[in-house]
């Protein structure tokens, strides 16, 4: 089966820094790429949805300038966290989606804001 | 937007049998999907419902009935191992997925 990859697995940062999280899918074009966020014990939600080449669409509640997406190529999405806060602290999730078939989804990424 | 209500939690015995419900009111659907959850990992696809009928794979099998705003994902001849989360998913007509909150499974001997 498809193939996406997350790195990194588990990162520590300090409040104020940013951080960068990027998606891989290892063997196909990703046509649309998915960010989501879980908490602990919560179901995952949908941050926003990447197409190659274009911007980011948000869901309501997402702040764009906070969490920026960069999807540079058909194989490769960057999440960065901007200026982060303990309450960023979670389990980042990307899922990629190659033309109608159903979404793959990388291995998470563990975030904690000290 | 799209509403997905599943149980919280549920236990059974190993070997026996769990049936997994799931409800949903959406404003758009392009299939449902099932997932399985294992603490602290991502998601792993277990099924796919589009059209109304049950679909079988192995010892998982799933259901759905688009009129009724219904699936179920049905475990049979448990095993220890299938202790996880399991996530009803709608997808809609842009292709993204709506989560239900998930439905803790806990197998035991």
């Amino acid at each position: 089966g498809a193939v996406v990859s997350q790195h990194p697995s588990r990162v520590i940062c300090k409040s104020g820094t940013s951080v960068k999280i990027e998606c891989r899918s290892l063997d196909f074009q990703a046509t649309t790429m998915f960010w989501y966020r879980q908490f602990p014990k919560q179901s995952l939600m949908l941050m926003a949805t990447s197409n190659e080449g274009s911007k980011a669409t948000y869901e309501q509640g997402v702040e764009k300038d906070k969490f920026l997406i960069n999807h540079a190529s058909l194989t490769l999405s960057t999440l960065t966290v901007t200026s982060a806060h303990p309450e960023d602290s979670s389990f980042y999730i990307c899922s990629a989606r190659e033309q109608e078939y159903e979404q793959y989804f990388g291995p998470g990424t563990r975030l904690t804001v000290t | 937007g799209q509403n997905i209500d599943q149980p919280t939690e549920m236990t059974a015995t190993e070997g026996a049998i769990v049936q997994i419900n799931c409800t949903y009111q959406t404003s758009g659907f392009n299939g449902l999907f099932w997932y399985q959850q294992h603490a602290g990992e991502a998601p792993t696809f277990l099924s796919y419902n589009v059209l109304d009928g049950l679909e079988e794979k192995g010892r998982f099998s799933s259901f759905l009935s688009r009129s009724k705003g219904y699936s179920y994902l049905l475990l049979k001849e448990l095993q220890m191992k299938d202790s996880a989360s399991y996530l009803c998913a709608v997808r809609d007509g842009d292709y993204k997925l709506s989560f239900g909150a998930g439905t803790t499974v806990t197998v035991r001997a």
